[in-house]
């Protein structure tokens, strides 16, 4: 089945370290984006890329940092210098960036805990 | 800059009842287009409906419609006949453009919907 995988649902780190969030679609899309959710709050976008080998930071990109070098694949990591990395994580794609109603398919998240 | 409202932190709702979301936005631009997602308890975002600003029709998708009132700038989603599977947070969201062609979605803070049996 087609699909956005992201892993690991949990990850607990200590505080000081970097740490990489994986995310994964199979859906043939070329746009995919990182969001941070905290509790009780919507989704703020951190990164997007539009094609490989190209992203744009979005409204909260300190202390963190993306690569795409492969359509399929769009990891983020989260570095020591993102004070509060404390979060839920949530990766999507959708077909292409621009056009009207191509909505954005989520995964499943990653909630990261950092002690 | 654009921005969503969700006024209703949480709701109740009777099963086989009917309930409406609230969302109100904010955007100078002409063409736009909003988007209702459900986020149950496992944490992933579902596409529920999608609303163009040009769309004359409001949009429906099966028990979903979207109450579509551009002079007010709202956009409330209604949920026919809930059904406990319907308890869950509802975000609202915005396409915004951005980087020229491109978009990014601004979200609302969402609702809290509890269907009681």
């Amino acid at each position: 089945d087609g699909g956005i995988t992201q892993s690991p649902k949990y990850l607990f780190r200590k505080e000081g370290q970097n740490v990489t969030l994986s995310c994964e679609q199979n859906l043939n899309h070329d746009a995919m984006y990182w969001y941070r959710q905290d509790p009780g709050q919507g989704l703020r976008l951190i990164y997007y890329s539009q094609i490989v080998n190209d992203f744009q930071k979005g409204d909260i990109a300190e202390g963190y940092s993306v690569s795409r070098e492969k359509k399929e694949s769009f990891p983020l990591t989260v570095t020591s210098a993102q004070k509060n990395p404390t979060a839920f994580y949530l990766c999507a794609s959708s077909i292409r960036s621009g056009g009207h109603n191509n909505e954005q398919f989520f995964g499943p998240g990653t909630r990261l805990t950092v002690l | 800059a654009q921005k969503i409202t969700q006024t209703q932190p949480g709701m109740f709702v009777q099963e086989k009842e009917a309930v409406t979301l609230d969302c109100t936005y904010d955007t100078s631009d002409q063409s736009y287009g909003l988007f209702w997602y459900k986020q149950p308890s496992s944490g992933e975002m579902i596409f529920l409906i999608y609303q163009g600003s040009y769309d004359e029709q409001n949009a429906t998708e099966g028990r979903y419609s979207l109450n579509f009132q551009k002079a007010r700038k709202s956009a409330n989603l209604v949920i026919s006949a809930s059904q406990l599977g319907d308890s869950a947070m509802y975000f609202c969201a915005m396409r915004e453009v951005w980087m020229d062609s491109s978009y990014k979605l601004i979200f609302g803070s969402g609702t809290r919907l509890l269907v009681r049996p």
